[in-house]
């Protein structure tokens, strides 16, 4: 069974950039055509997808994130990582990294497999 | 962008007791619907996807209703480890979006 894990500061200053990373274990994110995917719940506000990596390395982003967002892979570590622009307090939220249910090239899947997430909160 | 609406915000429950979660989505997203169920300082965990196919691991208490822009989760008999916050999800049109939730807690 594929297990996730989120890993990275906990903290960030205004202005810079957010890094973390998420190892896979049991699956590989270079093969087995699933999506990847980086989900985060700010403090009392709901759920949002950030944004998702194919195994080919095909990203799509949130509208909303675009401009800051990118998604990608170290396939010799079995690793993903979402990389996050000029960030605010409003940025500061519980991280998850996810897996797609199943697979398909088109995206648009349910996320069946979920890192615990990691807190990374924003301030100076 | 497809806003989903989920109510009620909160629901105050006895163990035991049937439970329905409604969400709706601002346009059709056909079947194409997940619930996820998080509880507190844990990840979210698939439920329901395909707007009615129970994931693994979930009992048959638990249902999914709909098609289109409205659903309804049900649970049928509350129990102890259900207490949690229930979220909908739609897959079918790109960004997928997630519902504000819904907490369903002890009465």
């Amino acid at each position: 069974q594929v297990q996730l894990q989120e890993s990275g500061p906990g903290l960030v200053k205004p202005s810079e950039t957010l890094s973390l990373t998420c190892t896979v274990s049991g699956g590989s994110v270079s093969r087995g055509s699933y999506f990847w995917s980086w989900v985060r719940k700010p403090p009392g506000k709901p759920l949002e997808w950030i944004g998702e990596m194919y195994f080919s390395g095909d990203t799509n982003y949130s509208p909303s994130l675009k401009s800051r967002v990118t998604i990608s892979a170290d396939t010799s570590k079995n690793q993903f990582s979402l990389n996050l622009t000029s960030v605010t307090a409003a940025d500061t939220a519980v991280y998850y990294c996810a897996r797609a249910l199943h697979t398909s090239p088109f995206g648009l899947v349910p996320l069946g497999f979920w890192g615990q997430g990691t807190l990374v909160t924003v301030s100076s | 962008e497809i806003v989903m609406t989920q109510s009620p915000a909160t629901l105050s429950v006895s163990p035991g007791e049937r439970v329905n979660i409604s969400c709706r989505a601002s346009q059709s997203v056909s079947s194409n619907l997940a619930w996820y169920r998080q509880k507190p300082g844990q990840a979210p965990r698939l439920l329901i996807y395909g707007a009615s196919i129970r994931a693994t691991g979930f009992p048959a208490r638990f249902s999914g209703s709909g098609s289109g822009t409205d659903f309804t989760l049900t649970i049928s008999s509350l129990q102890s480890e259900d207490f949690a916050v229930y979220y909908c999800q739609q897959y079918d049109k790109w960004p997928p979006a997630f519902g504000q939730g819904t907490k369903v807690e002890i009465k």
